[in-house]
């Protein structure tokens, strides 16, 4: 049974950085995608991108391209999310998922999200 | 960018009752590559259904998933109180993208 496990809870000033951990207990890490999303208070799930370890291949959703990096270790089956230049309209909880993509052996493969990890509360205020 | 537009927003039904939950999309999903999660307030979502159809582990059977193309049907069979909650489609076929949620009331 694969869990994920987040760091947690951050507080940042507008313009600096903040990365969220996502460890992975219980399975395969590097065949399957961890993917970002983050929940604004009251609001929907956004995605905003995901990597697959064993192939490093990485995909931002267009909005998060310029600001988001998103990276794995799979030597401590833990994937990372560094947000840059965060501004107030960034303060939400950030989720990471197994899925998005898999590595079938031959090709990736898209994937459902599941599990999730309990989430991250980044705030952003001077 | 396939868009999710999901309905109503919210769903006022009581206990014991059928609730069905729609998504379109903009674009045809490709092979149904289309998912639904509940949220419940303070919870990381979890997956019902994937593939428009499949349930996930552990879903009670009262939870089910039609649909193909471009529409597509999340069906409560009969409410149970714990099922009141939030609900997002997300199609994951070309990247992924979610719906903007229905909320299921209580009556």
């Amino acid at each position: 049974q694969v869990q994920l496990v987040q760091s947690g809870a951050e507080v940042r000033e507008p313009g600096s950085s903040v990365q969220v951990a996502c460890k992975a207990s219980g399975g395969t890490f590097s065949t399957h995608g961890i993917s970002w999303v983050r929940q604004a208070p009251g609001q929907g799930l956004e995605w905003m991108g995901g990597i697959v370890p064993i192939v490093g291949t990485v995909n931002y959703a267009q909005k998060f391209q310029d600001r988001a990096t998103i990276t794995a270790d799979g030597s401590t089956s833990t994937a990372y999310m560094e947000l840059s230049s965060l501004r107030s309209e960034d303060t939400a909880v950030y989720y990471c998922a197994r899925g998005g993509q898999f590595w079938s052996g031959l090709s990736l493969k898209p994937n459902c999200f599941d599990p999730w990890g309990q989430g991250t509360l980044v705030t952003v205020s001077s | 960018e396939i868009v999710l537009t999901q309905s109503p927003g919210t769903l006022s039904l009581s206990p014991g009752e059928r609730a069905t939950l729609s998504c379109r999309a903009s674009q045809s999903v490709s092979s149904s590559y289309l998912a639904w999660y509940q949220q419940k307030p303070g919870q990381a979502p979890r997956l019902l259904i994937y593939g428009a159809s499949s349930r996930a582990t552990g879903i009670p059977d009262r939870f089910s998933g039609s649909g193909s193309g471009t529409d597509f049907t999340l069906t409560i069979s009969r409410l149970e109180p714990e099922d009141f909650a939030l609900y997002y489609c997300q199609q994951y076929g070309r990247s992924v993208t979610f719906g903007g949620g229905t909320k299921l009331e209580i009556k």
